[in-house]
């Protein structure tokens, strides 16, 4: 399976950029990097997804390494609502499926 | 809106006892997943369906049964020969059969057994 490997956790202020980081050194040439966060009872959200350029929306910036075995989940300026925990997703090579690691849990200090 | 509605929110099932989780969206999205996940742990996919009428094994199937007889409907049967049925299960769809598209959840449905 693709593994990706995540900080167990993290920490950072209001109004701070965060960093999230996440290895994924054997996603395969084509699969798409994916990012989703999960409040406290409730189903994870979308973030964001790139191949192989850096990525930005309304909710956050993904850069993504050059040789793809990592990638970067940039959000700009961190707000309370922005805890949560983020998960770093890639497919599985020869598998048609999603794989979930642990994620990272982020906590955001007022 | 457009979204995926679980029902019911909390469920409870009595030991030997087969219980039916609901999955509904109205995104008009070709595939749709059911994921359980555990206090503290990722999400484990239990069944897919790329298509009406269709539906493929994910990684922790036993116990579980699916139907996909309509495009907008994925409910998820939890048999009783399920023996650790507790958990929080999630639906999501995608809008095409690819891996490679996002994945909209739902707000998830809480098994407990009494």
């Amino acid at each position: 399976d693709a593994k990706t490997t995540q900080p167990n956790s993290m920490e950072s202020n209001e109004e701070e950029p965060v960093h999230l980081p996440c290895n994924h050194s054997t996603i395969s040439g084509t699969d798409y990097i994916h990012w989703y966060r999960q409040l406290p009872s409730q189903g994870p959200e979308y973030v964001i997804h790139g191949l192989t350029s850096n990525v930005n929306n309304r909710m956050a910036s993904l850069a993504i390494a050059e040789d793809r075995k990592s990638s970067t989940l940039i959000l700009h300026r961190a707000t309370l609502r922005d805890a949560a925990v983020y998960y770093c997703i890639s497919k599985s090579q020869g598998a048609q499926k999603l794989v979930f690691g642990q994620g990272t849990r982020l906590t955001i200090n007022p | 809106d457009g979204g995926i509605t679980q029902s019911p929110k909390y469920l409870f099932r009595k030991e030997g006892q087969n219980v039916t989780l609901s999955c509904e969206q109205n995104l008009n999205h070709d595939a749709m997943y059911w994921y359980r996940q555990d206090p503290g742990q990722g999400l484990r996919l239990i069944y897919y369906s790329q298509i009406v009428n269709d539906f493929q094994k994910g990684d922790i199937a036993e116990g579980y049964s699916v139907s996909r007889e309509k495009k907008e409907s994925f409910p998820l049967t939890v048999t009783s020969a399920q023996k650790n049925p507790t958990a929080f299960y999630l639906c999501a769809s995608s809008i095409t059969r690819g891996w490679n598209q996002p994945q909209h959840f739902g707000d998830g449905t809480r098994l407990s057994i009494l």
